[in-house]
This record gives C-alpha cells, sequence and structure tokens, in this order.
C-alpha cells in the first residue's frame, strides 16, 4: 500500500497571503495524484488532478505541482471560502489511498 | 448533472451487517470506463477508500476491511450497494459513494452510520 503524507496538519494563513501544502508518496506515484478540499458538513470537492490539471471550475488561484513522490498545492491568495481541510489522493496503485489532510485555519 | 445519493439505516448494531445503497441519477452505471466506489470518513478523521466496482464487472478491495466487504451493482435501478458484516465500534463513519475514473470526480452527500448497541 502507497502511504500518502501530508504537512502541516494544519496551517494558519492570513487571508489574501499564499498557502503551501505538501504530500508526499511512500513511492513513487508518477503524476497519478489528485488534490480535494472538504468543508465541514460536505463531501470532498476535486481540485486538482493529474498532479497539475485544475477541475472543472476551480479558481486559477489553486495550482498543483510535482511528480513522482513529492507534491504540493498551492493557494495564492487565500479567500475565505478556502478556509478547509486539503486531502491529497494516489490512484497510481490500488488501494486508492488518501492523505491524512492539512487544515488551512485563518490566522 | 450527475448526482449519487446514500442511503441506509444510521445505527446498526455490533456483530451485524451494515448495508447501504447508493441511487445514481443524471446518468447509467453501465457507462464504460467508470469505476464506483464506496469511501468513509470517521467522525473527525481522514478519508479511506473501501472498495470500488467496475463497470466491466471487476471489484476491487481495501486490504483492510477486504473480508467483510462486498460492492455490488444493481443496473435496473442504477444503484451501487455495499455491505460491511461484523461491524464494530471503529465502522462507525459517513460513508460516501463516489464515482471516478481516475481521479474521484462526484461524490454523493455521504450517510452517517453508527454502529452502537
Amino acid at each position: 500500500e502507497i502511504v500518502m503524507t501530508q504537512s502541516p496538519a494544519t496551517l494558519s494563513v492570513s487571508p489574501g497571503e499564499r498557502a503551501t501544502l505538501s504530500c508526499r508518496a511512500s513511492q513513487s506515484v508518477s503524476s497519478n495524484l489528485a488534490w480535494y478540499q472538504q468543508k465541514p458538513g460536505q463531501a470532498p470537492r476535486l481540485l486538482i488532478y493529474g498532479a497539475s490539471s485544475r477541475a472543472t471550475g476551480i479558481p486559477a488561484r489553486f495550482s498543483g505541482s510535482g511528480s513522482g513522490t513529492e507534491f504540493t498545492l498551492t493557494i495564492s491568495s487565500l479567500q475565505s471560502e478556502d478556509f478547509a481541510v486539503y486531502y491529497c489522493q494516489q490512484y497510481n496503485n490500488w488501494p486508492l489511498t488518501f492523505g491524512g489532510g492539512t487544515m488551512v485555519e485563518i490566522k | 448533472q450527475l448526482q449519487l445519493q446514500e442511503s441506509g439505516p444510521g445505527l446498526v448494531k455490533p456483530s451485524e451487517t451494515l448495508s447501504l445503497t447508493c441511487t445514481v441519477s443524471g446518468g447509467s452505471i453501465s457507462t464504460s470506463s467508470y469505476y464506483w466506489s464506496w469511501i468513509r470518513q470517521p467522525p473527525g478523521k481522514g478519508l479511506e477508500w473501501i472498495g470500488s466496482f467496475y463497470y466491466s464487472g471487476s471489484t476491487y478491495y481495501n486490504p483492510s476491511p477486504k473480508s467483510r466487504v462486498t460492492i455490488s451493482v444493481d443496473t435496473s435501478k442504477n444503484q451501487v450497494s455495499l455491505k460491511l458484516s461484523s461491524v464494530t465500534a471503529a465502522d462507525t463513519a459517513v460513508y460516501y459513494c463516489a464515482r471516478h475514473t481516475r481521479q474521484i470526480d462526484y461524490w454523493g452527500q455521504g450517510t452517517l452510520v453508527t454502529v452502537s448497541s
């Protein structure tokens, strides 16, 4: 099983600032990585797939990068609606696995 | 617009079988190239993939609860089902139905299942 590790667990950021979230895979997943946003009481929402492609309707302030074992999600200028939990997920191998999540909170 | 709706008992007793159904509207579960999956999230914790059913009939399960899990489809009702046997309190979670090719692009709203006597 590929273990996905996200850091930090919690990120405190002021509105308008940049947020950088990290995700590491225990072995290479190529570019088969997705990022999801989850708000309280809601299902996750796909943000990024293929490590760097934005899903339909996702604002340009969200960007993803990386390949192999190291990945980054960047939110260029945090808006109030961006405070949430973010998960990475690999789909290179079965079983599908998720990272433990990064909570982005208001500083 | 594709919609997925989970349904089933919100309370299950320990050692019994958890049974959930996901009803799909706005699209057919027989459409090629799609996986139909179940994912769960214990309260306050992260996401765990349980298993997937591929349109061709193949199934894929997480090794963790694998021996207790069965995922099946009813194409006549456009439904995907999950059965998880011998549940314990550790199976208490919000259970999501989801569709994906590779990345998961559609999720149901989720249903909370509590395991308690």
